[in-house]
């Protein structure tokens, strides 16, 4: 099946720094990915949708200015958590659609970041 | 927008035992997913079901889903100490212009006594 990939695993950084987080689909292109954001025994939120060579869509209450997303080509979607706060602190997964499979929105996960900012 | 809601919450069966998860939902769908996350993971994918599908298997998975009722339900068979981990299902609407995200439940933390 399609592989989705996800850089760095864990990241702890400084209260105020920006972190970067890749997503990457390894053996498919992407038109389109998800990134996703777990806190602690919690369910999944789905934050943003990502598409290649136009801007992303947040969701609501997702605050599009400090969640940057970046997808400038069909396998690489970038996520950008600029100047981090604690309460940003959080496991991070991204997901890609498969367009060969269109019909029935199948998604493919990474293995997510966990992000902690002290 | 559309919710899924597991139900139990936590579930603590003996291992060899069957496990059955339930999933409801608000909005129409297209499909109905489940997925598995041991803790700290990633999330890995179980079964797919399609909304005009009403029952699937795959090895030791049985997944239903009533669209009438709005309500899926995952069952475990002959559980195994490997299979604890937090079961989620996810929704998603094929809106036709382009792909939407999915939407997850809250899940079932599944504990399995050796």
């Amino acid at each position: 099946g399609a592989v989705v990939s996800q850089h760095p695993s864990w990241v702890i950084c400084k209260s105020g720094t920006s972190v970067k987080i890749e997503c990457r689909s390894l053996d498919f292109q992407a038109t389109t990915m998800f990134w996703y954001r777990q806190f602690p025994k919690q369910s999944l939120m789905l934050m943003a949708t990502s598409n290649e060579g136009s801007k992303a869509t947040y969701e609501q209450g997702v605050e599009k200015d400090k969640f940057l997303i970046n997808h400038a080509s069909l396998t690489l979607s970038t996520l950008t958590v600029t100047s981090a706060h604690p309460e940003d602190s959080s496991f991070y997964i991204c997901s890609a659609r498969d367009p060969r499979l269109v019909t029935y929105n199948e998604q493919f996960f990474g293995p997510g970041t966990r992000l902690t900012v002290l | 927008s559309q919710q899924g809601e597991e139900d139990p919450q936590a579930l603590s069966i003996q291992e060899g035992e069957n496990a059955t998860m339930n999933c409801s939902y608000k909005t129409s769908i297209n499909n109905l997913q489940w997925y598995r996350q041991n803790s700290g993971r990633g999330l890995v994918h179980l079964i797919l079901i399609r909304s005009n599908e009403r029952e699937k298997h795959s090895g030791r998975l049985r997944v239903t889903l009533d669209t009438s009722k709005k309500s899926s339900s995952l069952l475990i068979t002959a559980s195994r100490a490997a299979d604890t981990a937090s079961y989620f299902c996810a929704t998603g609407i094929y809106s036709g212009g382009g792909a939407d995200g999915l939407t997850f439940g809250k899940g079932t933390h599944l504990i399995i006594q050796p």
